[in-house]
């Protein structure tokens, strides 16, 4: 079976912080693919970044950056110089190649809020 | 190009009734997903549609039923609801089935069962 662990419920931070949001994972699965999704109080789940289990670089794009590590089955999430905007709850998904199709396991979000 | 959409967005129903959600995936997207979403729950997987047949189905009753249309639109059927019922219903789309691709999600149906 699959699992995603957010072990943060809420972050609070002032704008101009940096953010990192934790997340491990489990699976079977030798090839898998990472997802992080933001859902802002709207609701609606905005893709944000995806990995595949066989590329552990780790990239930075514009003020988000991800941190893959494979041994010891986590991919961290930074928001660089926060803002108010990025107030939301983060989600970190998994999809592996066992039972797949179309499914992603999600685990329960972290709240970020950022106040001026 | 036009993003994933659903209707209704709010919808309340009363306990018995029965509730139809639809979903309209972005164009070119033949892969369907729907999620429920509850404060308790977190988001959970329903099932997934492709080429108008459900390829995978997560843990819910049979009460929970969707299908695919040959334009690629979904829907998603809940008979006989019940309070626990309530919650947001997400629906995806994505290039791929695999699961190797991103899904891109609508804005959600709110169904309330009263």
């Amino acid at each position: 079976a699959q699992k995603v662990t957010q072990a943060q419920t809420e972050i609070s931070v002032v704008e101009k912080e940096d953010v990192t949001l934790d997340c491990v994972y489990e699976t079977r699965d030798t090839t898998y693919y990472l997802f992080w999704y933001k859902q802002p109080p709207s609701g609606e789940l905005v893709f944000l970044i995806r990995r595949n289990s066989f590329d552990e670089q780790n990239e930075i794009s514009g003020r988000y950056s991800w941190n893959f590590q494979k041994s010891t089955s986590s991919f961290n999430f930074t928001i660089t110089a926060s803002q108010v905007v990025d107030s939301a709850v983060y989600f970190c998904a998994l999809s592996g190649l066992t039972d797949s199709w179309g499914k992603l396991q999600f685990g329960a979000g972290t709240q970020v809020v950022v106040t001026p | 190009k036009a993003g994933v959409t659903q209707t209704p967005r709010y919808l309340i129903k009363t306990r018995g009734q029965q509730v139809t959600l639809s979903c309209s995936p972005i164009s070119g997207h033949r892969s369907v997903s729907w999620y429920q979403q509850t404060p308790g729950q977190g988001l959970q997987f329903l099932f997934e549609y492709f080429s108008e047949t459900q390829r995978n189905k997560g843990n819910f009753p049979g009460r929970f039923s969707g299908r695919q249309f040959s334009n690629s639109r979904s829907e998603m059927n809940v008979s006989t609801l019940e309070l626990g019922d309530s919650a947001l219903y997400l629906c995806a789309s994505s290039l791929e089935v695999t699961g190797s691709y991103e899904q891109y999600f609508g804005p959600g149906t709110r169904l309330t069962v009263t």
